[in-house]
């Protein structure tokens, strides 16, 4: 059985870093793409980062997140990771780890890490 | 990178059928047959309903149903249920490795 677990939420400053870790279960994440999707309180769903299956070697942005978001993995922990630097208060969220069933389609949901950024 | 657009809400009732519309333009929806639905509750992960524009994932129910003309595409629920009352959320793939979300739309069974 499929599974994903996220974790490494919290409150957070304005301007400090924050990395999300994401446990994938039942399933090699060398075999599937994984990105990562986040949800405001209230608000819709946005699509943040994602990465090949291919050796993790290709890696997506969306324009917003670009240059202050690193998606990476670590295969022998089948755990991917979202490294967010210089956060803002529009970053807080509730951030899900999605695998990737086909091509950009997200058969597998995890229930999500919240992040909260406040001074 | 704009948002796709969706209606806010939509209602039916038991029975009936609706359509969720979603609409890109020329270089997302227009282009690429990568369009996704996913159905959220309330408290929940989303889930995948619809892929690549018209397939069902295993375990999806045929009522769900999805299509796309020009820069639209659409979700369809035949023989509405209580339970189908939740957000709907559309994807395309935009090129340049980078995907859309839509805003979503709350879904009302009268």
């Amino acid at each position: 059985q499929r599974q994903l677990m996220e974790s490494g939420g919290g409150v957070v400053q304005p301007g400090r870093s924050l990395r999300l870790s994401c446990a994938a279960s039942g399933f090699p994440i060398t075999r599937a793409g994984m990105h990562w999707v986040r949800q405001a309180p209230g608000k819709g769903l946005l699509w943040v980062a994602g990465m090949d299956y291919e050796g993790g070697s290709k890696k997506y942005y969306a324009d917003f997140a670009k240059g202050r978001v690193t998606i990476s993995r670590d295969a022998s922990k089948n755990t991917v990771y979202l490294e967010m630097n210089s956060l803002r208060v529009e970053d807080t969220a509730l951030y899900y780890c999605a695998r990737d069933g086909n091509f950009f389609s997200f058969d597998e949901w995890g229930q999500g890490t919240m992040v909260t950024v406040s001074s | 990178q704009s948002a796709l657009t969706q209606p806010a809400s939509v209602s039916g009732s038991p029975g009936q059928s609706i359509t969720i519309s979603c609409t890109g333009t020329s270089s997302d929806i227009g282009t690429y047959n990568y369009v996704s639905w996913f159905q959220q509750y309330p408290g929940k992960a989303p889930k995948l309903m619809i892929f690549d524009v018209n397939v069902r994932p295993s375990g999806v129910s045929d009522r769900f149903s999805g299509s796309k003309s020009g820069n639209t595409a659409s979700l369809t629920i035949s023989g509405l249920q209580a339970e189908d009352e939740a957000d709907y959320y559309c994807t395309s793939y935009s090129g340049a490795d980078t995907l859309l979300f839509g805003g979503g739309t709350k879904l009302t069974v009268l």
